[in-house]
């Protein structure tokens, strides 16, 4: 299984954009980049994911690099609720091995800063 | 279109009692995942459940756990006997498509989990 290297922990000012890169240089071809976070006592909230290129939503955008080692989720307008713990996972594609293709590992907690 | 929902949302058990969690997919989702985390720690595979059909149950301790996922109802996590070690918050997920199509692309959905306390 390809594994993420994310940092521990990251402040943002309320405000401002929230850059969360992932590492992930052993990642496949046909394996997906995707972006969770866990606000405290809920439970994971889907965030974004993307192949190779580019992608935008209502709640963030990716941009994956060009040789997709590594990705970083942008949070525009960071606000106070997206303080949470935001995990970073390459999902393990068709006949890759994992049935489930998420495994999480310790994330990133984000602290929004007023 | 109401998300994952399940039930209790706390459950209290004595050591040795019988835990029932309950997951009710999403509309439209015939694959179930079931995922534990420990305090202060990250959330670990347990099982994953198409209807009637246990795929992958690697992350299930072998004993005293069971999953169900019935053709009628919710997918039921059952941890019978229960220790202090199974204090947990229980989360479930649910997609409309699994990890064996060739459509593979879609996300899991997560429930706000049942937290289980054995006293």
């Amino acid at each position: 299984d390809a594994k993420t290297t994310q940092p521990t922990s990251m402040d943002c000012a309320e405000g401002r954009a929230a850059n969360l890169p992932c590492n992930h240089s052993t990642i496949s071809g046909n394996e997906y980049v995707y972006w969770y976070r866990q606000i405290h006592s809920q439970g994971p909230q889907y965030i974004i994911h993307g192949l190779k290129n580019n992608e935008t939503n209502e709640m963030a955008s990716l941009i994956i690099t060009e040789d997709r080692k590594s990705s970083t989720l942008i949070l525009p307008h960071a606000t106070l609720r997206d303080t949470a713990v935001y995990y970073c996972i390459v999902r393990v594609a068709l006949g890759g091995g994992g049935a489930d293709g998420l495994t999480f590992g310790k994330g990133t907690h984000l602290i929004i800063q007023p | 279109n109401a998300g994952v929902m399940q039930n209790p949302r706390h459950l209290v058990r004595r050591r040795g009692q019988e835990a029932r969690l309950r997951c009710s997919p999403m509309k439209g989702h015939s694959h179930v995942y079931w995922y534990r985390q420990l305090p202060e720690e990250g959330l670990k595979f347990m099982v994953y459940l198409q209807k009637e059909n246990i795929i992958d149950e690697s992350g299930m301790p072998k004993e005293r756990f069971s999953a169900e996922f019935p053709k009628e109802g919710p997918s039921i996590l059952r941890i019978q006997q229960v220790v202090r070690g199974d204090s947990a918050a229980y989360f479930c997920a649910s997609s409309p498509t699994g990890p064996y199509t060739s459509s593979y692309n879609s996300p899991l959905h997560f429930g706000n989990g049942t937290r289980l306390t054995v006293t």
